[in-house]
């Protein structure tokens, strides 16, 4: 049972334009969503995060939405860089923002982005 | 900021030897530690919740016998595949929990041959 996913598992992109990555989650109990970036055979590094009471999260050139109704959540990336190619992750826990529950990660989308 | 470091990252183990591997959180303390694994383009998929100086929880589908954590100190948890078999080569990673939230270590990549 696949209480996160990711269902697409790939993108491309031109440098400079946004990246849309999604995510869409099943269980209701999940109150606090996170997104890492990882490189193969390297560990995930946290990017974003964003608890159930918002709908929006911005840092720098990422911003989460958060849609509960939909129980969707998406990652943007404005302007996308080359730099930026690389595996996604969404991830959620049912902790709440205590962030030290478990987390149950989607499968991924790697990202191309094309100079 | 957090430091979790994770050993060895890369191990070739013949079949039916053990193999340990240990996490380390460097500048924090973390009660709570994750142990995960990723199959080639497949998702992390949660082993086990490893709680210092307490039995580890493992998730459904995971074999405790088979995959033996143990979490003496605030600053190390170790995961000990015993009897491994080539179904084990796998990417592992750990979790350290702290002030900071999550931080991965940076994976331990398993062949059993």
């Amino acid at each position: 049972d696949q209480q996160v996913k990711q269902n697409s598992p790939s993108l491309s992109v031109q440098e400079g334009r946004i990246s849309i990555l999604n995510c869409d989650y099943t269980n209701s109990m999940f109150d606090y969503f996170l997104w890492y970036k990882k490189y193969p055979a390297e560990g995930p590094t946290f990017l974003i995060s964003i608890s159930s009471i918002k709908d929006k999260n911005e840092d720098g050139r990422f911003t989460v939405f958060l849609n509960k109704s939909a129980k969707h959540l998406s990652l943007h990336i404005v302007p996308s860089q080359p730099g930026d190619s690389a595996v996604y992750f969404c991830a959620a826990s049912a902790e709440g923002s205590s962030n030290t529950g478990k987390l149950i990660f989607g499968q991924g989308t790697t990202l191309q982005v094309k100079p | 900021g957090a430091v979790v470091s994770q050993h060895p990252s890369w191990v070739i183990c013949k079949s039916g030897t053990s193999v340990k591997i240990e996490c380390r959180s460097l500048d924090f303390q973390a009660t709570t530690m994750f142990w995960y694994r990723q199959f080639p383009k497949q998702s992390l998929m949660l082993m086990a919740t490893s709680n210092e100086g307490s039995k580890a929880t493992y998730e459904q589908g995971v074999e405790k016998d088979k995959f033996l954590i143990n979490h003496a100190s605030l600053t190390l948890s170790t995961l000990t595949v015993t009897s491994a078999h080539p179904e084990d080569s796998s990417f592992y990673i750990c979790s350290a929990v702290g002030h900071y939230g999550y931080t991965f270590g940076s994976g331990t990549r398993l062949t059993v041959v």
